[in-house]
């Protein structure tokens, strides 16, 4: 079944922490993936996307990800959190073969100031 | 449109009544999908709509989940006989084409159903 894993459901960073986010789906062909940022409050939306060609992907606010084929992986990354980046973050894969569109489990990020 | 719309916003109804959940997806988004956000559940696929048909439902909970597409436009999403574990945060998104082919799905505010 097309799935995708999340590895860590709640960070806590101090401002200027790296940050890395794992994220690990299920082979299904070809596909579309996507990071999604939730803030307290308001609803979900586009952080960064990969549909192919350089698999280093740069997103808005800093972030970034790398898409590993061969790893089944699609980390998100920022060199230096800040306390606005305090959100729920979710990794999404997009299934070219079906159409569905399926989510991780998310992970909460807490940045202390 | 200019963006995914949802309504109601907000719902709270009784045990054993059935709701209606509504997404105007943003025009001309042939791929419209409907998701389940429940405390620590992240988001639970529902039913993906291409044009008016479903192509995957395979993500309702029970025969008390049921959901339609009219028009290639307006979806409808319905809990026959609310129990209280369907209490959540029912999303809605769209986008141009199914698989997210070179597209992205954008999302509305959400239903939050209380079930009491």
């Amino acid at each position: 079944a097309q799935s995708v894993s999340q590895h860590n459901h709640h960070v806590i960073l101090s401002e200027a922490a790296s940050l890395e986010l794992g994220c690990n789906y299920s082979y299904g062909g070809t596909v579309n993936l996507f990071w999604y940022v939730q803030y307290p409050g308001q609803h979900l939306q586009l952080l960064l996307k990969y549909f192919s060609g350089d698999p280093l992907v740069k997103g808005i606010k800093g972030f970034e990800a790398e898409f590993i084929k061969s790893k089944f992986s699609f980390n998100l990354r920022k060199p230096s959190v800040q306390w606005s980046d305090t959100a729920e973050y979710f990794c999404a894969v997009g299934y070219n073969q079906g159409g569905k569109l399926i989510f991780g489990q998310g992970t909460e990020l807490s940045v202390k100031p | 449109g200019a963006g995914v719309s949802q309504s109601p916003s907000n719902k709270v109804t009784e045990k054993g009544k059935d709701v209606e959940l509504r997404c105007d997806p943003i025009s001309g988004h042939t791929a419209l999908y409907w998701y389940r956000q429940s405390l620590g559940q992240g988001l639970e696929f529902l039913i993906y709509f291409q044009g008016n048909s479903a192509p995957d439902k395979s993500g309702l909970p029970s025969d008390r989940f049921s959901a339609e597409r009219t028009g290639g436009s307006v979806s409808t999403l319905t809990i026959q006989r609310t129990q209280q574990e369907d209490s959540a945060v029912y999303l809605c998104a769209s986008s141009r084409t199914g698989g997210l082919k070179k597209t992205e799905a954008f999302f509305g505010q959400g239903t939050r159903l209380t079930v009491v």
